[in-house]
């Protein structure tokens, strides 16, 4: 078990680039999430996978936000036309089952 | 929609002393899981504890421990004889059992911090 893994850890670009982050959830964890947490708040919701289908999407997963989780495996967050309230901290958990979720160490994104 | 409150934005407690964080939720079901995370500076969200609604009977993990009170839709964390690791925001979360996803849903947090 070598844990959810998150990459980058930090990610600065201008405002209106495109940005992508990666995450590997545990091996054979069918379960993925991704959240959103800003300063001072707690994490919310984005979307969940289970294995390669996008079961649930937040109102807060604008169109320029699209997630992805091909062959059940990884999954990826893309974010088009970035802008300022995009800056914050995305996190991805993935479950197995009826297991409490884990965490990653999350990906940094701040707009310029 | 279910919420959850955490109305100590920040607590301090003296090392090898005892805390006591709040959480109250709100929700129309009857089965559910509740979560304490930590999330310390710079780092990976942990699970501390979790409490499954049908089960009467609190949590406890070594030095954790819940308050659970279903009527009441309360949850508190109790940390006893404090430790300068234990430092770090803790997250109270609601997680519904059945139909959909099972997204947890986080309260703002509690900045705890443990003085020497």
């Amino acid at each position: 078990d070598t844990g959810v893994s998150q990459n980058p850890r930090h990610k600065i670009t201008k405002r209106g680039q495109n940005v992508t982050f990666r995450c590997d959830p545990i091996s054979e964890h069918n379960r993925l999430y991704w959240y959103r947490q800003t300063l001072g708040q707690g994490p919310e919701f984005l979307t969940y996978f289970q294995n390669e289908a996008q079961l649930e999407k937040s109102r807060l997963l604008s169109d320029r936000f699209s997630a992805e989780r091909p062959k059940g495996s990884f999954s990826t967050l893309e974010i088009q036309r970035t802008e300022q309230g995009d800056s914050a901290m995305y996190l991805c958990a993935s479950q197995d089952n009826n297991q409490p979720q884990h965490f990653g160490d999350g990906t940094r994104l701040s707009i310029l | 929609a279910q919420t959850v409150t955490q109305s100590q934005p920040e607590m301090s407690v003296q090392e090898a002393e005892t805390v006591t964080l709040s959480c109250t939720y709100d929700t129309s079901e009857s089965d559910y899981y509740l979560f304490w995370y930590k999330q310390p500076p710079s780092r990976q969200m942990i699970l501390v504890i979790r409490q499954e609604a049908y089960k009467q009977q609190n949590a406890t993990e070594n030095r954790f421990s819940v308050n659970f009170q279903k009527a009441a839709k309360s949850f508190s964390l109790k940390i006893s004889d404090s430790q300068l690791g234990d430092a770090a925001m803790y997250f109270c979360a609601y997680r519904r059992t059945q139909g959909g996803s099972e997204k947890l849903v986080f309260g703002k947090g509690t900045k705890l911090t443990v003085n020497p």
